[in-house]
This record gives C-alpha cells, sequence and structure tokens, in this order.
C-alpha cells in the first residue's frame, strides 16, 4: 500500500516570495491533515479536511496562508508572502473516516522550508 | 484545551536497557492515543493506536498503555537497540483535534 506522498521535499525561498507544498494521501482516507513543526516542537495542526471540507483551520494564518483539497484527493498548501518565520517542516498526514476521523494518521515525509 | 506533556525531554541509555516512556494529558475525554517515531529529518511513523476503550496495546517489542482516569500513558521498549534511537511523540486526540505533545529523544548506545 503506497503511503501519503509529500513534494517537495525542501524549497528554499526568500521572505516575501511565494511557495507550495503538494500532498498525494493514502487511497480512500477521507480525512487530511497538514501540520507544522518546527524545530525542537511537536507539530501543530494548520488545517484538516473531511473529504474536500473543512473541518478544522483555527490555526491557519489565513492572511498567508491558504490550503484546498482538490476533488476530495490530493491537496496544496501555499504561502504567500512568506516571513522568516513560517521556516518549518510542513507535515501531510491521512486517516480514514471514523466520525470525526478518528482513525489511525499516518504521515508523509515532510516538506522542509527554509526562508532566508 | 487539551494539553500533552512528554517526559522526560531527552533520554540516553546503553543497549539492551528496557525503558519507559511517559505521556500525560490534561483532558480525558479522548477518542484514542496515538505513540509516533520520528527519525532527524523525517515525518512521522505511527508505532501503536489505543483507542479510549482499550488498555494496552503491544507490537513487538514496544507495549503502550493507557489510563484515561489519570490522564497517563506510557510507552515501554524491551532490549532496546540503537536503531530504537530516535525522537518518541505521543498524540492525544480529543473532540476537537489532535494534541501532540514535544517528544523524548532517545538515544540508544552501543
Amino acid at each position: 500500500e503506497a503511503g501519503v506522498a509529500q513534494s517537495p521535499r525542501y524549497k528554499i525561498i526568500e521572505k516575501r516570495q511565494s511557495v507550495a507544498f503538494w500532498c498525494n494521501p493514502i487511497s480512500g482516507h477521507a480525512t487530511l491533515y497538514w501540520y507544522q513543526q518546527i524545530l525542537g516542537q511537536g507539530p501543530k495542526l494548520l488545517i484538516q479536511f473531511q473529504n474536500n471540507g473543512v473541518v478544522d483551520d483555527s490555526q491557519l494564518p489565513k492572511d498567508r496562508f491558504s490550503a484546498e483539497r482538490l476533488k476530495g484527493v490530493d491537496s496544496t498548501l501555499k504561502i504567500q508572502p512568506a516571513k522568516l518565520e513560517d521556516s518549518a517542516v510542513y507535515l501531510c498526514a491521512s486517516s480514514s473516516s471514523g466520525g470525526r476521523g478518528t482513525g489511525e494518521l499516518f504521515f508523509g515525509e515532510g516538506s522542509r522550508l527554509t526562508v532566508l | 484545551k487539551q494539553e500533552v506533556t512528554q517526559i522526560p525531554a531527552a533520554l540516553s541509555v546503553p543497549e539492551g536497557e528496557n525503558l519507559v516512556l511517559n505521556c500525560s494529558f490534561t483532558d480525558s475525554a479522548i477518542y484514542n492515543l496515538q505513540w509516533f517515531r520520528q527519525d532527524p529529518g523525517k515525518g512521522l511513523t505511527s508505532l501503536l493506536l489505543i483507542q479510549s476503550s482499550q488498555r494496552e496495546q503491544t507490537s513487538g517489542r514496544l507495549n503502550a498503555s493507557l489510563d484515561k482516569s489519570s490522564g497517563r500513558s506510557t510507552l515501554y521498549i524491551a532490549a532496546s537497540q540503537p536503531g530504537d534511537s530516535a525522537t518518541y511523540l505521543c498524540a492525544v486526540r480529543g473532540f476537537q483535534k489532535l494534541v501532540f505533545g514535544t517528544g523524548t529523544r532517545l538515544l540508544v548506545s552501543p
């Protein structure tokens, strides 16, 4: 069974530039998550999708971050314009639906962003 | 608001030792708790998932227990190996969202 796929693995940009990350979840998983992990910290949820609807985006900085889930499968996370403090690893995860997505989470390898 | 704490933050042991990692949470109204392993520069690998109705789960040398009433979970690693060196994170799923601890960084020396 293929895992969660993410790209790119690494990205270096200058502040005020834009960047986009892509995620393809495990086939059949209805719930998709984007997490931000700053070095030395646990992952922080940015946005959770159930199929193509948003369940939770309360911690997403909406003035610069946006995310969409096309047709309830792939998802893209965009940052525009980037700030220095956005340097982090962006993790995508998916789980099978269990009401509120209570199934086991599976993570991708992450996309490491460095903002200079 | 759910808060998840992992103690110790770092642990160094010689190969072969049995060890226990701790995870505590403040709100006992949870659906499940999941333990992950994270290697440097990598994503998170799921180790064990314990549903709220369960007391423990086992996989190979790993055993995770859950005591909802006291807000605690432990991850027991038997006969540790250098390959077990990684950061171990617990994540608690409550009504609102999945909340992660900050992890325990484990180093197993040969």
